[in-house]
């Protein structure tokens, strides 16, 4: 575990389905981010939240929807997805001065 | 927009062999750049360079960052069947606040065959 927990780890749901994905961090890091990574693409940076203020939103759509309640917790909820949705979800944190990021492993979404 | 190519896509050498993957990148107020190792799922942090270090090594893996030229390179030597990976670069431009964010390449597949 690298101090970024999600889940769940695998999620397949139809595209009518409501989920959510959970991420949690006991690093202190003040800092939490969504992070899409498909087949044969570089990470795709979706979300941004900085002391638990949304501070970038990088073109979702609107089905995505993000939700930090504290500082240590992140979601993000699914609603309508489509097959091209279909991803691995990685969950990172960071720290101001601190040496990058920390991933979670991430959730590995299939839409069917 | 901010960039990063990363080259070659994939390579596959045997144990022993050293491998030197590359960065280029183009970033407005580059404030760092990142490698990561991603093996199964969670990437794993490997190195920061910035102005004030350039040049980064730890056991069998170094990293330098060439601002003028814009790019990095991150060397493996006497490689490992572990080493395989896919390696990601990531750069990072100056933002207010405390939140940081990176633009990702889309890797190097490195495989090392025993």
């Amino acid at each position: 575990e690298t101090g970024v927990t999600q889940t769940p780890r695998h999620l397949v749901m139809g595209m009518t389905n409501k989920k959510s994905l959970k991420c949690e961090q006991h690093l202190g890091h003040n800092a939490m981010y969504w992070y899409k990574q498909s087949a044969k693409k570089p990470l795709e940076l979706m979300f941004v939240y900085n002391f638990k203020e949304q501070t970038e939103n990088n073109s979702v759509p609107s089905r995505f929807s993000p939700e930090c309640p504290n500082s240590s917790h992140l979601f993000l909820h699914l609603h309508t997805l489509q097959p091209e949705d279909s991803a691995l979800y990685l969950c990172a944190s960071s720290e101001v001065a601190a040496d990058g990021y920390t991933f979670g492993s991430g959730t590995r979404l299939t839409v069917v | 927009e901010d960039k990063v190519v990363q080259s070659p896509l994939s390579l596959v050498v045997h144990e022993g062999d050293t491998v030197t993957l590359n960065c280029s990148y183009e970033v407005t107020n580059f404030r760092s750049l990142l490698w990561y190792k991603q093996e199964k799922k969670a990437p794993t942090f490997l190195f920061m360079l910035t102005s004030s270090g350039i040049e980064k090594k730890s056991g069998r893996l170094s990293s330098i960052l060439d601002k003028k030229e814009l790019f990095s390179i991150l060397n493996i030597t006497a490689t490992q069947t572990g080493d395989s990976a896919v390696y990601l670069c990531a750069v990072e431009a100056i933002s207010s606040g405390s939140a940081r964010q990176l633009t990702f390449g889309s890797g190097t597949q490195l495989t090392v065959l025993p």
